[in-house]
């Protein structure tokens, strides 16, 4: 299996609703991110787990908060979104978690905040 | 703060024409990546390149990473249809703990 799987693939959620987007690889990779990417932007920076610990948060407010159940998992808990919320919300995977390794991206999540 | 620059930002070629997109850090790089995304999809990787002025090649896309290791290129041969996307450079932040993105070429390509 070489693929990141990101549920669901579409979202559109009210600005008092909370969910979940979920990200999972059985790759083996030992290191797993979160990207925002808004429309013709390139992907951004939210969070990375490295050996399923937060090794950076880069100051995403904490109506995001991410989780990593185990080495295959990786959720994004969503809490009271902004219409500037809306975007595509990448996964990635590496190996080994140094920078060496090319990321495996996961065809994200589409969310919409209204 | 550290930046990946890219240009231009969009590049319309006919078919058969050549493309290069151009990426330019404002630090040292250990290592450069190089992603493709399509229309509607995710970025996919292509390539790193580690070593000073080292060059890779696959197919018709040659990729170069500059002599100070703060530049790479992507040059693509006599582009094609499936050639449309936007081509991203990627490079370590400065924690050296996960990739920033250079903003991206966008390539279309008319037959």
């Amino acid at each position: 299996d070489t693929e990141v799987t990101q549920t669901p693939k579409h979202l559109v959620m009210g600005m008092t609703n909370k969910k979940s987007l979920k990200c999972e690889q059985h790759m083996g990779h030992r290191a797993m991110y979160w990207y925002k990417q808004k429309a013709k932007k390139p992907p951004e920076l939210m969070f990375v787990y490295s050996y399923e610990k937060l090794s950076i948060n880069e100051s995403v407010p904490s109506r995001f908060s991410p989780e990593c159940p185990n080495s295959s998992l990786l959720n994004l808990h969503l809490h009271a979104l902004q219409p500037e919320d809306s975007a595509l919300y990448l996964c990635a995977s590496s190996q080994g978690g140094h920078l060496l390794d090319g990321y495996t991206f996961g065809s994200g999540t589409r969310l919409t905040v209204v | 703060g550290q930046q990946v620059m890219q240009i231009p930002q969009y590049q319309h070629v006919q078919e058969g024409e050549d493309f290069t997109t151009y990426c330019n850090s404002s630090t040292t790089l250990s290592n450069i990546q190089w992603y493709k995304q399509r229309p509607g999809g995710h970025p996919v990787f292509l390539i790193q390149l580690v070593k000073s002025g080292e060059v890779k090649k696959q197919k018709r896309l040659t990729f170069q990473f500059g002599e100070a290791k703060k530049n790479s290129s992507l040059h693509i041969t006599a582009t094609q249809t499936t050639d449309v996307g936007t081509y991203f450079c990627a490079g370590p932040n400065q924690a050296g703990t996960a990739l920033i993105f250079g903003k991206g070429t966008t390539l279309s390509v008319s037959s």
